[in-house]
């Protein structure tokens, strides 16, 4: 049972180069987010996905691209990057379920993290 | 105001003691409630959820949730140093869209021996 993995789990890369992190869940879970963890700011939402092809910003999207083709995947591409983009990635997956009449989201699960430094 | 606040901590308790890590939010229709554990370069693991006024236990910890004083605490009995960590607490509205969940900072625990 693999869960959820991300790749690579460590990169190095310079300002101004594009880089694609992978995320990868094996649930079939409808529900897939990418948050950055930095200290000071907690966990923020970049991009959120609530299945194949249905993608939404969340609280700091600005110089991400997410896309979402099938519902296993889920990459992060950064098109030009910045030192501010220094960051550990994390990416999660959930399944929504009825609670009476209304959804309820359910637990996120993370993957392992991808520490991403920008030089 | 920030959405969801944690006691800032670093919180520092004895083997065996009780650790209590509080949360307070703001949006009244956070209907969902989780609370994280991380270790340190690792990635945030569940620890339990409570969607219900009052307490859920699980073995060590307990949750207790009072949404009329919007605030949510997780207390850990008989604290072992294995318990040091950092603790998030999360929360979702029932309805919105996709499941979101707004974090909090973060509590660092840690139990020393």
């Amino acid at each position: 049972d693999a869960g959820i993995t991300q790749s690579p789990r460590y990169k190095i890369t310079e300002t101004g180069r594009q880089v694609t992190l992978m995320c990868h869940q094996t649930w079939s879970h409808s529900y897939m987010f990418w948050y950055r963890q930095d200290l000071g700011h907690g966990l923020r939402l970049i991009y959120y996905s609530a299945a194949a092809d249905i993608t939404d910003k969340g609280e700091v999207p600005d110089g991400y691209v997410v896309s979402r083709s099938k519902t296993e995947n889920f990459p992060l591409t950064l098109e030009s990057a910045t030192r501010s983009q220094t960051s550990v990635y994390f990416c999660a997956s959930s399944e929504s379920r009825l609670a009476g009449r209304l959804f309820t989201t359910d637990t996120q699960y993370f993957g392992p993290g991808t520490r991403l430094t920008v030089l | 105001q920030k959405e969801v606040e944690q006691n800032s901590g670093p919180l520092s308790v004895p083997e065996g003691a009780i650790a209590s890590l509080n949360c307070t939010y703001s949006d009244r229709g956070s209907q969902s409630f989780f609370w994280y554990r991380q270790y340190s370069g690792k990635s945030p693991e569940l620890i339990m959820f409570i969607y219900s006024n009052g307490d859920k236990e699980d073995g060590r910890f307990t949750a207790q949730l009072n949404k009329a004083s919007q605030y949510v605490s997780l207390l850990i009995r008989d604290s072992q140093p294995s318990d040091s960590a950092t603790y998030l607490c999360a929360m979702s509205a029932h309805g919105t869209s996709y499941g979101k969940l707004t974090f909090g900072q973060g509590t660092i625990l840690t139990v020393h021996p």
